[in-house]
């Protein structure tokens, strides 16, 4: 089952705007979320994460914000830049989740963005 | 500096030989990851690494991959008589917990990509 989805497989976005990545979850024991890029040939990149005690972070252009309730998170950027082509996947873990921490990830959503 | 490093970057092998992947953490990270990603596909747990013990396996890791981290520093995964549905992306994450800490941040390696011909 896949308990972590990213119902998008692709974005397109002009440079200077908001790009809006969705991921659902299923699981409520999940307490912690972390978004990654993903260039081709390259590992994850983390760019940003949030608590389930928290509903949004913010790191510069990137904003992820949590609906606990509607098991959603959502990535922000803004402004779009074209340096921001990639693919973005969501995870999921938990201390209540699981000890080990392993992530669930989503299966990625890519993001172009056209100057 | 450093990040989580990886060896090699490719390789490609021949059904029914054997590989290995190395990965080296980041130094004071007490916790190693393994995981696996095909074509369109987020990656997938493998097994993780407390220093030296290794606490969890999915059930993903046939009996033909045998992971180690012989001295809680780099570790390596093995994979016997390779199949052409081994072919995926390994890539190798690391992060550091305290015990009864909160979840950790995990940093990636660049992956090692592996072809089974």
């Amino acid at each position: 089952d896949q308990q972590v989805k990213q119902n998008s497989p692709s974005l397109s976005v002009q440079e200077g705007r908001i790009s809006i990545l969705n991921c659902d979850y299923t699981n409520s024991m999940f307490d912690y979320f972390l978004w990654y890029k993903k260039y081709p040939a390259e590992g994850p990149t983390f760019l940003i994460s949030i608590s389930s005690i928290k509903d949004k972070n913010e790191d510069g252009r990137f904003t992820v914000f949590l609906n606990k309730s509607a098991k959603h998170l959502s990535l922000h950027i803004v402004p779009s830049q074209p340096g921001d082509s990639a693919v973005y996947f969501c995870a999921a873990s938990g201390v209540l989740y699981n000890q080990g921490g392993k992530l669930i990830f989503g299966q990625g959503t890519e993001l172009s963005v056209k100057p | 500096d450093t990040g989580v490093s990886q060896d090699p970057r490719h390789k490609i092998t021949k059904r029914g030989q054997n590989v290995t992947f190395r990965c080296d953490p980041i130094s004071e990270h007490n916790r190693l990851y393994w995981y696996r990603q095909t074509l369109g596909q987020g990656p997938e747990f493998l097994t993780y690494f407390q220093n030296e013990a290794q606490l969890e396996k999915s059930r993903l890791l046939s009996d033909r991959f045998s992971a180690e981290r012989p001295k809680g520093s780099f570790s390596t995964l093995e994979i016997q008589r390779t199949e052409q549905g081994d072919s995926a992306m390994y890539l190798c994450a690391s992060s550091y917990r305290t015990s009864g800490g909160p979840t950790d941040t995990q940093y990636f390696g660049p992956g090692t990509r592996l072809t089974v011909l």
